[in-house]
């Protein structure tokens, strides 16, 4: 059975950091596209970024508003995807999603982690 | 960058009845080597992550239920629910998967 369970959300301050994780299982994470997407609170999906599998180098891509502040990695042998967030803005307070990705299909997602960036 | 557009924004169908979501990309999103429309349509029911339906704008999730069906090419596609159950009230969202940043849609609310 596949499973992705995202940790690591919380309160933060404006301007602080946060690591996110994910931890999946069913399924072998170095052949699959990762991404990361949020939710602000009452509004629609939006699309963080996201790091593609081995074969194509696990190149990361982002949405420009994270670009510089957030950095996706992996790492296969321990079966997590992590998100860091630096430089945290209000606009950034969301759950955030972690999402597989099989043969051009999103066809599995995580429960999300709440993160509140708030003074 | 690709921007997503969903009509309507809301929508009340009675049960049985049709429902047809609609969304337009401003680039188109069929990929010239494989012919495959980089779209895909997800259910968010409140509380939960959203659900994927159809990908590569036409192909049915499995498991999904065959009253679901995407259609559509280029930059226009629909979803459309042929005969709406109670289980279908949730938000719909559309989302290009051609070209990063891989927008969605804003969303369509589905009630009866």
């Amino acid at each position: 059975e596949v499973q992705l369970v995202e940790s690591g959300g919380g309160l933060v301050q404006p301007g602080g950091s946060l690591r996110l994780s994910c931890a999946v299982s069913g399924f072998t994470l170095s052949d699959h596209y990762m991404d990361w997407v949020r939710q602000a609170p009452g509004k629609g999906l939006e699309w963080v970024g996201r790091t593609k599998n081995k074969a194509n180098s696990y190149t990361t891509e982002y949405v420009a508003s994270v670009r510089g502040r957030f950095t996706i990695s992996r790492d296969d042998s321990e079966n997590s995807l992590y998100l860091q967030m630096n430089s945290l803005k209000a606009e950034d307070t969301a759950v955030y999603y972690c999402v597989a990705w099989y043969a051009g299909s999103a066809r599995d997602w995580g429960q999300g982690t709440l993160v509140t960036v708030s003074s | 960058d690709i921007v997503m557009t969903q009509s309507p924004d809301s929508l009340a169908v009675s049960l049985g009845e049709r429902a047809t979501i609609n969304c337009k990309s401003s680039q188109s999103v069929l990929h010239i080597s494989n012919n495959k429309n980089y779209l895909a349509w997800y259910q968010q029911k409140p509380g939960q992550p959203p659900k994927v339906l159809i990908y590569w704008a036409s192909t049915r999730e499995s498991g999904v239920p065959d009253r679901f069906s995407g259609s559509g090419s280029g930059t226009d596609f629909t979803l459309t629910i042929s005969s709406l159950q109670t289980e279908d009230v949730a938000v719909y969202y559309c989302q290009q998967y051609y070209s990063p940043p891989y927008r969605f849609g804003q969303g369509t609310k589905l009630e009866i």
